[in-house]
């Protein structure tokens, strides 16, 4: 199995809403990541989980709270977004943090009203 | 921040044609690697390249890295329609994978 996982693949949310995002992978990566992507844009590093533990977060606004319950799974938690936050959400593993391929999920179009 | 810069931003060209990118980088690396995005989807992982390595192929494809010049390259021959979409460099250092802007093919039939 070399697929990760994300649900859902749509979102539509208001601004005052919570919701999560998850991901799931069953590869024994111990490196997990969530990219937010505007359009016509490249990726944009928000989070990386190694070994379950956060290891980077990007200056990424208190609104998005990310989590990692256990090795093959990865939520990031809404609440109170913006319009700008509008964009595809992607979330990818790799075997190890550095010098191996990283596997992406489908992502997760969120649209904020 | 980004680390890679492609180029061209767009390329446009025949199905059969040839096809090449260009990705430069600001810092030293450990390896590049190139990705491919169809409309709106996930990426999809094509060829990594370590930092002690010059060229790679694999299929289609062939990459070059120039350390001297902090630049790679990614050739795709003898294109198909289904080549369409988007190309992104990436470079790794740390724990973290680093985009360029990417390049749009468009291989048209």
């Amino acid at each position: 199995d070399t697929e990760v996982t994300q649900t859902p693949k749509h979102l539509v949310m208001g601004m005052t809403n919570k919701k999560s995002l998850k991901c799931e992978q069953h590869m024994g990566h111990r490196a997990m990541y969530w990219y937010k992507q505007k359009a016509k844009k490249p990726p944009e590093l928000m989070f990386v989980y190694s070994y379950e533990k956060l290891s980077i977060n990007e200056s990424v606004p208190s609104r998005f709270s990310p989590e990692c319950p256990n090795s093959s799974l990865l939520n990031l938690h809404l609440h109170a977004l913006q319009p700008e936050d509008s964009a595809l959400y992607l979330c990818a593993s790799s075997r190890g943090p550095q010098g191996t391929e990283a596997f992406f999920g489908q992502g997760t179009r969120l649209t904020v009203v | 921040s980004q680390q890679g810069e492609e180029d061209p931003q767009a390329l446009s060209i025949q199905e059969g044609e040839n096809a090449t990118m260009n990705c430069s980088y600001k810092t030293s690396i450990n390896n590049l690697q190139w990705y491919r995005q169809n409309s709106g989807r996930g990426l999809v992982h094509l060829i990594l390249i370590r930092s002690n390595e010059r060229e790679k192929h694999s299929g289609r494809l062939r990459v070059t890295l120039d350390t001297s010049k902090k630049s790679s390259s990614l050739l795709i021959t003898a294109s198909r329609a289904a080549d369409t979409a988007s190309y992104f460099c990436a470079t790794d250092y740390g724990q973290n994978f680093v985009f360029g802007p990417g390049t749009r093919l468009s291989v048209l039939p």
